[in-house]
């Protein structure tokens, strides 16, 4: 089975310092893991994937993710937080060599960002 | 704007009510996906669609819930006597499998009544 554990619910940090959202997965395969953002009323959008190429992967808005297989870590960074950054973030698994080729996206419980001016 | 479109954005309903949602994935996606997300949770899985055959439930999906992909191309997603508990976020996303990732819809909001 795959899952998402999604260690903080609430992070927040001032404008121009780093961000760090934290996320580990299980999985008993070859997982892809992604991150997604949800700004208030507005739909799903992807900021980065990983799918077994880099471990190092760049995303959208200055964010990267490292994959760490050791630690079943996929923590999401930035350099330095914009107001923009505000929004909801999720990790998600998806583990299709465990799900009979379902694609099917396992979401974490989110990571709400606050950005203090 | 993905691509991806939902039908209607929000639907108030009473309880006992059928309701029928629709969703236009982009058209060259061989795969349709269902989820749900209620407040302050992650979307969970419902069901998906490869072209028109439907090849996995949830047990989340209870016997009110149906869901067509007619023609592998646009798919709707009927609850029948609606529940409070129906009350959620219904979210559809699409895929060019395999190892793509998921482009989603801006959700249908249901609040039952």
């Amino acid at each position: 089975a795959q899952s998402v554990t999604q260690l903080d619910s609430h992070v927040s940090v001032s404008e121009g310092t780093p961000v760090l959202l934290r996320c580990n997965y299980s999985s008993s395969y070859s997982p892809s893991l992604f991150w997604y953002v949800q700004h208030p009323n507005k739909g799903l959008q992807l900021l980065l994937k990983y799918t077994s190429a880099a471990t190092l992967v760049k995303g959208i808005n200055g964010f990267e993710a490292e994959f760490k297989k050791s630690e079943t870590s996929f923590h999401l960074t930035k350099p330095s937080a914009h107001m923009s950054d505000a929004a909801e973030y999720f990790c998600v698994v998806s583990d299709p060599g465990a799900n009979f080729g379902n694609e099917k996206l396992t979401f974490g419980t989110g990571t709400r960002l606050t950005i203090i001016p | 704007d993905t691509g991806v479109s939902q039908d209607p954005r929000h639907k108030i309903t009473k309880r006992g009510q059928n309701v029928t949602f629709r969703c236009d994935p982009i058209s060259e996606h061989n795969r349709l996906y269902w989820y749900r997300q209620t407040l302050g949770q992650g979307p969970e899985f419902l069901t998906y669609f490869q072209n028109e055959a439907q090849l996995e439930k949830s047990r989340l999906l209870s016997d009110r819930f149906s869901a067509e992909r007619p023609k592998g191309s646009f798919s709707t997603l009927e609850i029948q006597r609606t529940e409070q508990g129906d009350s959620a976020m219904y979210l559809c996303a699409s895929i060019k499998s395999p190892r793509s990732e998921q482009y989603f819809g801006p959700g249908t909001r249901l609040t039952v009544t």
